[in-house]
């Protein structure tokens, strides 16, 4: 059973730079063809993808947020990484990793704050 | 980007009765491959987004019978056929044939 697990800081200043990461169990994140996606949700808002990294290393990110968007794979840990520089209130969110559309961890909380 | 409208913004069911869902996409999702990237998911309160039916009408794993998927190029229904207690929550649709992927506005869904 594929599981995915979001982690990082609950709270960052504005300005500088959101990094979470998304640690994979039960599926090996360097097999198989799979997009490994990062998305978030605003409270009480829908859902925004910001992009995603295939298994080859290939990304590809949401035009709104380009500029400010890493996304990385570190196959050695079974992990993925968000990277989202210059932040500001708006990106407060709820931020999910998932594994193509089928799998999705269980989304952690990000607070842009001073 | 392609724009996602989901109607209705609500929905309020009876246990047992049927509900429909519609999504409309400004462009249509029919690939040069032939496949059609429209997705449904339904995000239980306090609960991440989970996939209900991929590619238009396949059910994700584990998906009750009783949830299923229709439509082509820009139109496209989600159904339940028999609602059950546990199906509330928001229902969107997400189209998956170009960047930026983008989803629906949500449709939430009560029980009477």
């Amino acid at each position: 059973q594929v599981q995915l697990q979001e982690s990082g800081p609950g709270l960052v200043k504005p300005s500088q730079t959101l990094s979470l990461t998304c640690t994979v169990s039960g599926d090996s994140i360097s097999s198989g063809t799979y997009y490994w996606r990062w998305i978030r949700q605003p409270a009480g808002k829908g859902l925004e993808w910001i992009g995603h990294i295939y298994t080859s290393g290939t990304t590809n990110y949401n035009p709104s947020l380009k500029s400010r968007v890493t996304i990385s794979i570190d196959t050695s840990k079974n992990q993925f990484s968000l990277n989202l520089s210059s932040v500001t209130a708006a990106d407060t969110a709820v931020y999910y990793c998932a594994r193509g559309s089928g799998y999705w961890g269980q989304g952690t909380l990000v607070t842009v704050s001073s | 980007d392609i724009v996602m409208t989901q109607t209705p913004l609500s929905l309020s069911v009876t246990p047992g009765q049927p509900a429909s869902i519609s999504c409309k996409s400004s462009q249509s999702l029919l690939h040069s491959n032939g496949k059609t990237y429209l997705y449904w998911f339904l995000q239980k309160p306090g609960q991440s987004p989970q996939l209900l039916i991929y590619e238009v009408s396949s059910r994700f794993s584990g998906v009750p019978d009783r949830f299923s998927g229709s439509g082509s190029g820009t139109e496209f229904t989600l159904t339940v056929s028999r609602v059950e207690a546990e199906d509330v929550g928001v229902y969107y649709c997400m189209q998956g044939v170009q960047f930026p992927l983008t989803f629906g506005g949500g449709t939430n869904v009560e029980i009477k």
